[in-house]
């Protein structure tokens, strides 16, 4: 699976848009992105995740750029309850396997 | 809203002994993945299964830790002697498969394990 790059750690002020970055520039064809949270002291949870269209759910929006090497997550009105580490992860969809990078910490301040 | 259930959530035993982890996937859930977090290593894949047969356990160390899946209802992972080292959150998720498609994973909220 191609690896992710994440800042390490964002703020985001409560009711604005949070753009969480994620660079995968040694994505292939049929890896998918997918996002996944992990709110402190409860399992990850599954975000969102897509090919090479932008794709948008009741939690949040992920614009892959056209070449595919870099997607945002959105979050549109960031919520204290939203602050989190935030993992990007490239994988195929056949592939059973899910690896965790070290993630975005995100915080967001009222 | 279903969920993966994991018991018990918190352990505090003695190294030497024996533990047990126990995960609920999700009814109809054929994939089980055991997952281990630290500070230091994050998450880390141990296992995981399909249709209750163990796909892969090479991050799992072999000598003590053991995954079964007895039925479709219940996955256990056994940490047998355990040492201070095994101290982390043990997670376990669970996901469909069709075809070559694999659902995105849900998570368990982990059990805690403490081994003094």
């Amino acid at each position: 699976d191609a690896k992710t790059t994440q800042p390490p750690s964002m703020d985001c002020a409560e009711g604005r848009a949070a753009n969480l970055p994620c660079n995968h520039s040694t994505i292939s064809g049929n890896e998918y992105v997918y996002w996944y949270r992990q709110i402190h002291s409860q399992g990850p949870q599954y975000i969102i995740h897509g090919l090479k269209n932008n794709e948008t759910n009741e939690m949040a929006s992920l614009i892959i750029t056209e070449d595919r090497k870099s997607s945002t997550l959105i979050l549109p009105h960031a919520t204290l309850r939203d602050t989190a580490v935030y993992y990007c992860i490239v994988k195929e969809t056949s592939g059973s396997r899910l690896t965790f990078g070290e993630g975005t910490q995100l915080t967001v301040n009222p | 809203d279903a969920r993966v259930t994991q018991t018990p959530r918190h352990k505090v035993t003695e190294m030497g002994q024996e533990v047990t982890m126990r995960c609920q996937p999700i009814l109809g859930h054929n994939t089980v993945f055991w997952y281990r977090q630290t500070m230091m290593q994050g998450l880390e894949l141990l296992a995981y299964f399909r249709n209750r047969a163990p796909l892969d356990d090479s991050g799992m160390p072999k000598d003590r830790f053991s995954a079964e899946m007895p039925d479709a209802t219940l996955a256990t992972l056994k940490i047998q002697p355990s040492e201070p080292r095994d101290s982390a959150v043990y997670f376990c998720a669970s996901g469909s498969r069709q075809g070559s498609y694999n659902s995105p994973l849900h998570f368990g909220n982990g059990t805690r394990l403490t081994v003094t």
